[in-house]
């Protein structure tokens, strides 16, 4: 079982600045995944960023990169160069075990960015 | 297809009436998974397939809920008797055999 808590309930950034959102988990599993999700007024889910908790590692993707503390059972997403494109709803999620498509999410963080 | 696809986009039913919600995966992806999204939450997790069974339905809140995937692909979650509680966002997602999720873009259902 995995409890996710996201603390933010919003965050804004001016554009073209970097915005940190926080995510803390908690598991029983010993092989497990982290990600962070956005999802737009358009209601889809896009995945932003995923992190294999056996990598030490961090994620990046372009823009986005994650700080994966492991013993704290940390996972914040940093986004650089903030566009008013980022501007949603953002999922912090964890899945364990043999199914990765089964996630358990935080409540999410509303990221306003302005111009 | 190119991505998820979820029928009909928006639901509006009465109290008590039985809705079907159709998910079209993403074409050779073998899992298959149902979440519900109330408003202002993270979406929770109802049922996950492999193939055509079920593996996981312990999301699945009471026996009024039930989905089928018959041929492995298109998926149908059925819900009786609707409560306005039911109202939210349900969403679909697909995956490769432990990969990550891609989601639809969900059906509102609104329960009046």
């Amino acid at each position: 079982a995995q409890t996710v808590t996201q603390s933010q309930p919003e965050m804004s950034v001016q554009e073209a600045e970097t915005v940190t959102l926080s995510c803390t988990y908690d598991t029983s599993e010993s092989d497990y995944y982290l990600f962070w999700y956005k999802q737009p007024p358009s209601r889809q889910m896009i995945l932003v960023i995923r992190q294999e908790a056996y990598k030490q590692q961090n994620a990046t993707e372009n823009r986005f990169s994650v700080n994966f503390q492991k013993a704290a059972k940390s996972f914040s997403l940093k986004i650089s160069d903030s566009q008013l494109g980022d501007a949603a709803m953002y999922f912090c999620a964890c899945a364990g075990g043999t199914s990765y498509g089964k996630l358990t999410f935080g409540q999410g963080t509303i990221l306003t960015v302005h111009p | 297809g190119a991505g998820v696809s979820q029928t009909p986009s928006n639901k509006v039913t009465e109290k008590g009436k039985y809705v079907e919600l159709r998910c079209d995966p993403i074409s050779g992806h073998t899992a298959l998974y149902w979440y519900r999204q109330s408003l202002g939450q993270g979406p929770e997790f109802l049922i996950y397939f492999q193939g055509t069974g079920a593996a996981d339905d312990s999301g699945l809140p009471n026996d009024r809920f039930f989905a089928v995937r018959p041929e492995g692909s298109v998926s149908t979650l059925k819900i009786q008797r609707t409560e306005r509680g039911d109202s939210a966002v349900y969403l679909c997602a697909s995956s490769f055999y432990r990969g990550s999720a891609t989601f639809g873009s969900g059906t509102r259902l609104t329960v009046v």
